[in-house]
């Protein structure tokens, strides 16, 4: 059973633009909401994170939004960079479960030049 | 302060064979956790060790199996491999259960 569900599974945007990914949940016990950068070769870099006492963190050209009613959250990339191109993951845990991280499907960002 | 590191980079084994791999925490951290990473998949949890005892794991069989020092670096223990077991193979170190994890590079595993 899929817990977290990823969408785009790609997604190729120009230079400057806003890239967006959006994840679904389906564990109301969730609190705990990570994004993951990850590149070829390498193992996942926690990109930003939030809880859901809070709607939006932003974090220089990266901004979570999160909506704890439809079990939702998305990453939204503004200015996006060839430097971003890479397969970005959502993830979510619960202390519950011992914060052990359930990963969506991840979306491969091609950012062109 | 030195990230979380693991061994070997690479790896390849027949089935039916045994593997161990290795896993450095983040320097000052206590709690360890294995996930598996099939290709073009979101990595999977497998077990997590929090000061030398496990503290819960996912769905895998038994033959996957850990184990963490006193230093807090840790080992994942597969037996029997089979096919489906090729995969990278990622270790994340965070300080304490509810904090967050850092993941290493991983170990890729392939079995032929």
């Amino acid at each position: 059973q899929q817990q977290v569900k990823q969408s785009p599974q790609s997604l190729i945007v120009q230079k400057g633009g806003i890239s967006i990914i959006n994840c679904a949940y389906e564990n109301t016990a969730f609190d705990y909401f990570p994004w993951y950068q990850q590149f070829p070769g390498k193992g996942p870099a926690l990109l930003i994170a939030i809880r859901p006492d809070v709607s939006e963190k932003k974090e220089g050209r990266f901004t979570i939004s999160f909506n704890k009613s439809a079990k939702q959250f998305s990453l939204h990339i503004m200015d996006s960079q060839p430097g971003d191109s890479a397969t970005y993951f959502c993830a979510a845990s619960s202390a519950s479960s011992g914060d052990k991280l359930t990963f969506g499907t991840g979306t491969r960002l091609a950012v062109r030049p | 302060e030195t990230g979380v590191t693991q061994s070997p980079t690479h790896l390849i084994k027949t089935r039916g064979q045994q593997v161990t791999l290795r896993c450095s925490s983040q320097s000052g951290h206590n709690t360890v956790s294995w996930y598996q990473q099939a290709l073009g998949q979101g990595p999977q949890f497998i077990f997590q060790y929090y000061r030398e005892e496990e503290n819960g794991r996912g769905n895998f069989p038994p033959r996957f199996s850990g184990l963490q020092f006193p230093n807090y670096s840790s080992e994942l223990n597969v037996n029997a491999l089979e096919l489906d077991d090729s995969a990278l193979y990622l270790c994340a170190s965070s300080n304490n259960i509810k904090e967050t994890q850092y993941f290493g590079p991983g170990t890729r595993l392939l079995v032929l």
